[in-house]
């Protein structure tokens, strides 16, 4: 078992544009949470899919969006891309509500 | 709503020195705590969990409810121990169990 996956594991993308990563949770996982890593932070909670369904949302504006497929991968959406949005996207996977298994990060770089 | 503090952006320490990485945590209800470690070039993995009160790799951490900490400790630094540490917060709901991250300690243990 690989764990989770992301990809791609690195992109550059211009201000207003728009991005999507991909997640493929643990294997016998069926929750995936995305966290958004700025420079120096700590990891920050967007949402969390169980079910491909948002359970939980944290404060993060409309343009992030995510979806979950029936296979329990996941897929984030950020539209109209700000300079700020610039970050390491990590991607964690559970089975329900228990221990997250974090992937390796998507590191999005907005010019 | 819940806050995790690290009051210590970088630790250094002597090999063989003793260690302890403070969190503070706020939440008016019972969360669960965690400890989560980043070596180089690697992603982030669980390193504790306070409802296990077990020892991993020598580290251990009690939480204190009466003053809302949670600090991770261990006798004897070793090289290896040089990483990136986060105290982080669950609660789990019906609703999910997003995590909550302070801002990370970095450990730099000398030899």
């Amino acid at each position: 078992d690989a764990g989770v996956t992301q990809s791609p594991t690195h992109l550059i993308k211009t201000r207003g544009q728009q991005v999507t990563l991909r997640c493929s949770p643990k294997s016998g996982h069926d929750t995936v949470s995305w966290y958004q890593q700025a420079l120096g932070q700590g990891p920050q909670f967007i949402f969390q899919y169980y079910e491909e369904e948002e359970r939980q949302r944290g404060n993060f504006p409309d343009r992030f969006s995510g979806h979950q497929f029936p296979n329990y991968s996941s897929e984030l959406n950020v539209n109209a891309l700000l300079l700020g949005d610039s970050a390491l996207y990590l991607c964690a996977s559970s089975l329900y509500g228990y221990e997250q298994y974090f992937g390796p990060g998507t590191r999005l770089t907005v010019t | 709503a819940q806050r995790v503090t690290q009051p210590e952006k970088l630790l250094s320490v002597f090999k063989g020195a003793p260690v302890e990485l403070k969190c503070n945590y706020s939440y008016s209800g019972s969360p669960e705590l965690f400890w989560y470690v980043q070596y180089s070039r690697q992603r982030l993995q669980l390193l504790l969990r306070h409802i296990s009160r077990e020892s991993i790799k020598g580290f251990t951490a009690d939480l204190n409810k009466g003053e809302t900490s949670f600090h991770l400790k261990k006798p004897f630094a070793q090289e290896e121990d040089s990483a990136m540490y986060y105290c982080a917060l669950s609660i789990l709901t019906g609703g999910g169990n997003k995590l909550t991250f302070g801002t990370g300690t970095q450990l730099k243990v000398e030899l």
